[in-house]
């Protein structure tokens, strides 16, 4: 079956931009979450998806949304980009109830400029 | 406040012997624990998991032993293979239905042929 597919791989963005990353969760897989990988902190949770409600949410300022569609694809969003913004973007999914394996996307690599 | 904590960065061991990662955690509330392999630039691979009610769940060369009253967890690989050099993960689940996991820093495991 296919994975956890996250588009763009790459991205450089300008300091005070804007930035949407995609997450295309496992197929039956209703949760979608989001971490933030950088060398100092590690990995961070940002937030939780599930059946396109917030479920859960991580310590990171209003810049940081997202939001889940019907089809549980996931997208985050950040504002007004800041340079320590730049990092590793995961994803994971999983069916969102239960014990089972939560599958992480390969991720998406955000430098801030 | 981290509530899981990997306290060795590293470890080195000879291919062939047995790897022993740790992990300890605060928050007795966690229910569910997880260990990932993780290569640079890459998301996360699941590699073992455990539910609290266990003591220890065997995979192959992989086994997590789970102690509750001293809130420890550890990953045994026997035998260590040059491929298992990575960053290793340990992660924490809340109670309940989510999708909130609290990663330990990681310990980086060479493995020498």
């Amino acid at each position: 079956k296919a994975g956890v597919t996250q588009t763009p791989r790459y991205l450089i963005k300008t300091r005070g931009q804007q930035v949407t990353l995609s997450c295309s969760p496992i197929s039956g897989h209703r949760s979608v979450s989001w971490y933030q990988q950088t060398p100092g902190q590690g990995l961070q949770f940002l937030f939780e998806y599930f059946s396109e409600t917030q479920r859960n949410k991580g310590n990171f300022p209003g810049r940081f949304s997202g939001r889940q569609f019907s089809n549980s694809r996931s997208e985050m969003n950040v504002s007004t980009l800041e340079l320590g913004d730049s990092a590793l973007y995961l994803c994971a999914s999983s069916f969102g109830q239960g014990n089972g394996g939560y599958t992480f996307g390969s991720g998406t690599r955000l430098t801030v400029v | 406040d981290q509530q899981v904590k990997q306290n060795s960065p590293s470890l080195s061991v000879q291919e062939g012997r047995i790897s022993i990662l740790n992990c300890d955690y605060t928050n007795s509330m966690f229910d569910y624990f997880l260990w990932y392999k993780k290569y640079p630039a890459e998301g996360p691979t699941f590699l073992i998991s455990i539910s609290s009610i266990k003591d220890k769940n065997e995979d192959g060369r992989f086994t997590v032993f789970l102690n509750k009253s001293a809130k420890h967890l550890s990953l045994h690989i026997v035998p260590s293979q040059p491929g298992d050099s990575a960053v290793y993960f340990c992660a924490a689940r809340g109670s309940g239905n989510t999708g909130k996991l609290i990663f330990g820093q990681g310990t980086t495991l060479q493995v020498k042929p």
